[in-house]
């Protein structure tokens, strides 16, 4: 089984800060996603990605596959951004068996 | 909004009791997994269902089942709740297994007293 570990697990910022959240897994994967939890539960995906980089809006995902490693970056960071970001693998088989394996997520607050 | 819709958002049961969670799915989602997190904790998976059949199925006990039908929709069962299946349970599909987009819903927050 992947172990899927985030960094850190609380951070608090200012707004117009820069963000970055970093996920790290044991065993090669095929793609990670990276996910936001607002309170009261639902899931956003935010991307998912096996190379390189990605851009949505102020959201950056990149990925290191050599390293098993994942950053995801808010630029300009605003207090609606304040959530639970999560990354999560899929399994080591590409197929249902394990299910995607979710790091314990990374608790957001952006301050005014 | 991920076009997936999970009832009830909440519902209390008490120990003993038997609940029944429902997803839709978009239209061509042919694979449904279902999560179940506990508070502070990240989602665990429960099981995937494929066109209708279990095809993964991660460490839960058997009183946790499942179906899904062919209008992409789906039941997460739960017997002889205990107090620890208090939980968010999460459903979320996808077009193509692990390795495509996923789309969850809103989840059922479940409380068993």
């Amino acid at each position: 089984k992947n172990e899927v570990e985030q960094s850190p697990q609380n951070l608090t910022a200012q707004e117009g800060e820069f963000i970055t959240i970093n996920c790290s897994y044991s065993v090669g994967i095929s793609a990670l996603h990276w996910l936001q939890q607002h309170p009261g539960g639902g899931i956003v995906s935010l991307f998912m990605l096996s190379s390189g980089k990605k851009k949505h809006g102020r959201l950056i995902a990149t990925i290191n596959i050599q390293e098993k490693h994942s950053s995801l970056h808010i630029t300009a960071s605003h207090p609606r951004d304040s959530a639970v970001y999560i990354c999560a693998v899929p399994p080591l088989s590409g197929g249902g068996a394990d299910g995607l394996t979710f790091g314990k997520g990374t608790h957001l607050i952006i301050q005014p | 909004e991920t076009g997936v819709t999970q009832s009830p958002t909440h519902l209390i049961k008490t120990r003993g009791q038997q609940v029944t969670l429902r997803c839709s799915s978009q239209s061509g989602h042919n694979t449904v997994s279902w999560y179940q997190q506990a508070l502070g904790q990240g989602p665990q998976f429960i099981f995937q269902y494929y066109r209708e059949e279990e095809n993964g199925r991660g460490n839960f006990p058997p009183r946790f089942s499942g179906l899904q039908f062919p209008n992409y929709s789906s039941e997460l069962n739960v017997n002889a709740l205990e107090l620890d299946d208090s939980a968010l349970y999460l459903c979320a599909s996808t077009t193509s297994g692990n390795s495509g987009e996923l789309f969850f819903g809103e989840g059922s927050r479940l409380t068993v007293l």
